[in-house]
């Protein structure tokens, strides 16, 4: 079975940049019938997807986050990453890593605060 | 974007009766494969989603027979057949077929 672990900081200051990864226990991450994306869940609302990678870092983004999301891959580490610029307190969320387009495993989250 | 409009909002239900949440889509979620691509998840306070059904109607592994899903096009619906206490928490579905992907509202299932 696919284990995601994600890491990075839990507190990130206004107008900087979010970063995450997510490791990928599991062979399934060079398989390309998978792609490697992220979703979040605000703080009293729903979830939303953010955007994904495919092992070849071809990427896909929400619209609504596009100009200010980079999703990447390293082939090397087993691992993909998050990068969200310019975050104000509408980014906090708690974030999750998560294998697509099946959604079957998931990272254990991580609650991240924007502020001062 | 396709918009997905769960119902209701609340479910409060007593242990051992039926629930049934709906979804509806505002696009066919049938993909150019033939395939309809609709996941429902559940989130329970402090844990990661976990998906239920995915392709409208095929229960994920591990999930108990207790869940169903049925639907076709753009109306959906999650059946719970007998709620236990360890049902609690917030129902999602969610649409693969059209970029972005989308979730619904989410429903809160609750204990009477």
């Amino acid at each position: 079975q696919a284990q995601l672990h994600q890491s990075g900081p839990g507190v990130v200051r206004p107008s900087e940049t979010l970063s995450l990864t997510c490791t990928v226990s599991d062979d399934s991450f060079g398989n390309g019938d998978y792609h490697w994306g992220w979703v979040r869940l605000p703080p009293g609302k729903g979830l939303e997807w953010i955007g994904n990678v495919s092992y070849g870092g071809r990427t896909s983004y929400n619209p609504s986050l596009k100009s200010r999301v980079t999703v990447s891959v390293d082939t090397s580490k087993s691992q993909f990453s998050l990068k969200v610029r310019s975050v104000t307190a509408a980014d906090t969320a708690i974030y999750y890593c998560v294998r697509h387009p099946t959604f079957d495993f998931w990272g254990q989250g991580t609650l991240v605060i924007v502020s001062s | 974007d396709v918009v997905m409009t769960q119902s209701p909002l609340s479910l409060p239900v007593t242990l051992g009766q039926p629930a049934s949440i709906s979804c509806n889509s505002s696009q066919s979620l049938v993909y150019s494969d033939g395939n309809t691509y609709l996941n429902w998840f559940q989130l329970r306070p402090g844990q990661s989603p976990r998906r239920l059904i995915y392709r409208v109607s095929n229960r994920a592994s591990g999930v108990p027979d207790r869940f169903s899903g049925s639907g076709s096009g753009t109306d959906f619906t999650l059946r719970i057949s007998r709620v236990e206490a360890e049902d609690v928490g917030v129902y999602y579905c969610m649409q693969g077929a059209h970029l972005p992907l989308t979730f619904g509202g989410g429903t809160k299932v609750e204990i009477k």
